[in-house]
């Protein structure tokens, strides 16, 4: 098994600019997340899913979308991208409730 | 909402040494869990340990070990016989049982290992 892929590893956006952060699991994991951790801080809910088709908001979801067309898939949309969303994004997923997340490598994004 | 305190932004220790990671967390549920999350250089978040809050034992994992206190809502982290590779940012945190296990994480805390 893989576990938590996201590409790319590594992005440099200009202001106003839209990209899409891929994020796949192979566990067969219904519940998946996005995190952003900024510098020197811990990790903040952005959206989480708790199964295909299922999206909810975290603590910051204001300039990310998501979506979830399948088990594996769950990519995090920016639009119009701000240097306040200059950080490093984890994807991650469990199996069921309150267990184990396992976490991708992140992808650190900057916006100038 | 659920609140993860880790007041310790850096700690040190001796190669072989014991260190303890402190955290506290404010909650009105019952039924909850917590981790310790390991973030090496790599970035790559490993979990650490894991405890219930329904179980009075404390968790333990090799040379990892918690201690939970549930009416002080503090849950403190030993590391024994500190290795090199134990150098990393450690964050605490929390989950309630039935909120499709979102995390929410303390501000971490730097340890150093020194040879």
């Amino acid at each position: 098994n893989a576990g938590v892929t996201q590409t790319p590893k590594f992005r440099i956006l200009k202001i106003g600019q839209s990209m899409t952060l891929q994020c796949t699991q192979d566990m067969n994991h219904n519940y998946m997340y996005w995190y952003r951790q900024d510098p020197g801080m811990g990790l903040k809910l952005i959206y989480y899913s708790v199964g295909a088709g299922i999206t909810d908001k975290g603590e910051v979801p204001n300039g990310y979308n998501v979506s979830r067309s399948t088990t594996e898939d769950f990519p995090l949309r920016l639009e119009l991208a701000a240097p306040s969303q200059t950080s490093v994004y984890f994807c991650a997923s469990s199996y069921i409730t309150y267990n184990e997340q396992f976490f991708g490598p992140g992808t650190r994004l900057t916006v100038l | 909402a659920q609140t993860v305190t880790q007041s310790q932004p850096e700690m040190s220790v001796q190669e072989a040494e014991t260190v303890t990671l402190s955290c506290t967390y404010d909650t009105s549920e019952s039924d909850y869990y917590l981790f310790w999350y390991k973030q090496p250089p790599s970035r790559q978040m490993i979990l650490v340990i894991r405890q219930e809050a329904y179980k009075q034992q404390n968790a333990t994992e090799n040379r990892f070990s918690v201690n939970f206190q549930k009416a002080a809502k503090s849950f403190s982290l030993k590391i024994s016989d500190s290795q090199l590779g134990d150098a990393a940012m450690y964050f605490c945190a929390y989950s309630k049982e039935t909120s499709g296990s979102r995390l929410t994480f303390g501000e971490g805390t730097q340890l150093t290992v020194n040879p």
